[in-house]
């Protein structure tokens, strides 16, 4: 079965500088994989998906994540942080080979400092 | 707006009460989901509907009882729930059962409170 770790619950920045996110993903077959964002008192809403086209994938608000089979990861990144940018973001697995099964990592707190 | 309705926004209930949660989509999508998100917990994927037919119980308890009466609308009948069901509880939709390639579409959910 597939899983998803994200390894930071909590990263701060400070506006203007970089966002790194990171996931670490498992998986027995071509995994799809997403980013989700969700700002406090609201739903979950998708950044970006991977699903075995190009490696680097571009999203919503500047993000982006880069699918590395070698590492099993799929970190996403933003070049230059905004306050609007402090949400929480969930790292999402499905494997190809499981019945539709999308496994969600425990998120990750992004705080952006003025 | 997402698209996907979810009401009530907030919801307090005693463990005695029987209340419901209410979805609604207008995006065409063909599958709707129920999500619960507890603090400092991955989401928790309770309930699949396909074209209003159930197709997955994730070993939710009887005291949750969903509803699928078209595409487009979802319920969570709730009865004699107990504190631990405190949460945030979202809907989803999807526009086919293929949510690999899709991906979901939430609701902003019901923040439920069990007293």
């Amino acid at each position: 079965a597939q899983s998803v770790t994200q390894l930071d619950s909590h990263v701060s920045v400070s506006e203007g500088t970089p966002v790194l996110l990171r996931c670490n993903y498992s998986s027995s077959y071509s995994p799809s994989l997403f980013w989700y964002v969700q700002h406090p008192n609201k739903g979950l809403q998708l950044l970006l998906k991977y699903t075995s086209a190009a490696t680097l994938v571009k999203g919503i608000n500047g993000f982006e994540a880069e699918f590395k089979k070698s590492e099993t990861s799929f970190h996403l990144t933003k070049p230059s942080a905004h306050m609007s940018d402090a949400a929480e973001y969930f790292c999402v697995v499905s494997d190809h080979g499981n019945n539709n099964d999308m496994r969600f990592g425990a998120g990750t707190r992004l705080t952006v400092k003025p | 707006e997402t698209g996907v309705t979810q009401t009530p926004r907030h919801l307090v209930m005693g463990m005695t009460n029987k209340k419901s949660l209410k979805c609604e989509q207008h995006l065409g999508h063909n599958a709707m989901y129920w999500y619960k998100q507890s603090a400092k917990k991955p989401l928790e994927l309770m309930f699949v509907y396909n074209f209003k037919e159930q197709t997955e119980n994730n070993s939710v308890p009887s005291r949750f009882s969903p509803e699928c009466p078209n595409s487009s609308h979802l319920f969570l009948h709730l009865h004699t729930l107990q504190p631990e069901d405190s949460a945030l509880y979202l809907c989803a939709s999807s526009q086919t059962i293929d949510r690999r390639t899709y991906g979901y579409t939430f609701g902003s959910g019901t923040r439920l409170t069990v007293v």
